[in-house]
């Protein structure tokens, strides 16, 4: 069964400053897909930034950028300048290629505080 | 235009009782999810539906049951409630292609007294 190891429960950074999050997982397969999901106090679930295994370059979403590296089995997320609405649990998911119902495998969260 | 919406979004009740939860979705999506997020904010896939296949992770007590009256929708009926089973649950959804994201509803606090 895969699983998905965030490391740093809590993270805290500088307001305009840059953060990395950090994400391993461990799976057999081949083809996969990683997420970061970003939770507010609001409680909603919010997706962040996504990354298909086959493909090399890392994703970007604005000020969101990844470095996946797949022989390490690690998706860290990096947030360059970062604001008070970053202030939020951040949650590492999995989910394996293919069609079909498989739910997210999630890590357990880091929670990143911005200092004003 | 509330893309999942989940209802009610707070719920308390005795235990032992019976109770639903219930989540639409207007996206058009064929895929939905239930996900149990505990008090130490650790989110687990509970359920995942689509008019082909129900997949039911073996560690949810099967007092909890998916109901799902068309596409659209997918509600959660919980029997017997017990104190452990106070949680945030999240409804979720996502086209059934390769590697699409799962779009959350908001969320729906059970506190069990």
């Amino acid at each position: 069964a895969q699983t998905v190891t965030q490391s740093q429960p809590e993270m805290s950074v500088q307001e305009a400053e840059t953060v990395t999050l950090s994400c391993t997982y461990d799976t057999s397969e081949s083809d996969y897909y990683l997420f970061w999901y970003k939770q507010p106090p609001s409680r909603q679930m919010i997706l962040v930034i996504r990354q298909e295994a086959y493909k090399q370059q890392n994703a970007t979403e604005n000020r969101f950028s990844v470095n996946f590296q797949k022989a390490a089995k690690s998706f860290s997320l990096k947030i360059s300048d970062s604001q008070l609405g970053d202030a939020a649990m951040y949650f590492c998911a999995y989910r394996r290629g293919g069609g079909g119902a498989d739910g997210l495998t999630f890590g357990k969260g880091t929670h990143l505080i911005i200092q004003p | 235009d509330t893309a999942v919406s989940q209802t009610p979004k707070y719920l308390v009740t005795q235990m032992g009782n019976d109770k639903s939860i219930k989540c639409e979705q207007n996206l058009g999506h064929d895929t939905m999810y239930w996900y149990k997020q505990d008090s130490k904010k650790f989110l687990k896939i509970m359920f995942s539906y689509n008019n082909k296949e129900l997949i039911i992770n073996e560690t949810v007590p099967n007092r909890f049951s998916p109901k799902s009256p068309d596409k659209a929708h997918l509600n959660l009926h919980i029997n017997s409630l017990e104190l452990g089973d106070s949680a945030v649950y999240f409804c979720a959804s996502s086209h059934d292609r390769v590697g699409q994201p799962q779009h959350f509803g908001d969320g729906t606090r059970l506190s069990i007294l």
